[in-house]
């Protein structure tokens, strides 16, 4: 079974209003990023939280951890229309060379 | 330059033919990776080289093929694939050699489809 998984799996909601995606994992992780990809592209690094952070920010991205309840969360402040997209979280494990991607969120921001 | 580039955009394919894909990173990074992406779903892991050598298989089939020319290359040979293989394919890098460490960064993938 997927190591990550998103909720929720679509999210719609009005420009300027805050949108929230949650992503939760089973084992110990090394860290956890966060991707965003538009329709048919390439995905691009957000933001990458270490095992030992609890939360991080990067403009109008605020992530979080807790390690506890083995999930993450992704918050975009004041959305825009260009926020539309896929957010994928992926988990680096403990020992592993590779990221296990979850099944995604796909928000929409209507203007 | 944070960009991987990835050649062609499109292809398309019959089952008989031979065709390979290019990947090309010029950050410096030592791990390369493939993925294989389906509509609605995330990318699945296929290869992740370490500085040129292949570091992990997901028992991917062997009519795809890996190579890494150099640091900055990475090819995907394909032969005698199947329908169901049609996807989005993605190259990655990152940093070292400890693929998970670090970000990774994507190209903009090549649309398989087979016919």
């Amino acid at each position: 079974s997927q190591q990550g998984e998103e909720d929720p799996q679509a999210l719609s909601i009005q420009e300027g209003e805050n949108a929230t995606m949650n992503c939760s994992y089973k084992t110990s992780i090394n860290n956890l990023q966060w991707y965003r990809q538009n329709s048919g592209r390439g995905l691009v690094h957000l933001i990458l939280i270490r095992s030992n952070e609890r939360e991080k920010h990067s403009g109008r991205l605020r992530v979080t951890l807790d390690t506890s309840k083995k999930s993450s969360s992704l918050l975009i402040t004041a959305s825009r229309a260009a926020d539309t997209a896929s957010y994928f979280c992926a988990t680096a494990l403990q020992g592993a060379q590779k990221l296990v991607f979850g099944q995604g969120t796909r928000l929409t921001i209507n203007p | 330059d944070t960009e991987v580039t990835q050649t062609p955009k499109h292809l398309v394919m019959g089952m008989t033919n031979k065709k390979s894909l290019k990947c090309e990173q010029h950050m410096g990074h030592r791990a390369m990776y493939w993925y294989k992406q389906k509509a609605k779903k995330p990318p699945e892991l296929m290869f992740v080289y370490s500085y040129e050598k292949l570091s992990i298989n997901e028992s991917v089939p062997s009519r795809f093929s890996p190579e890494c020319p150099n640091s900055s290359l990475l090819n995907l040979h394909l032969h005698a694939l199947q329908p169901e293989d049609s996807a989005l394919y993605l190259c990655a890098s990152s940093r070292t050699g400890t693929g998970s460490s670090y970000e990774q960064y994507f190209g903009p993938g090549t649309r398989l489809t087979v016919t």
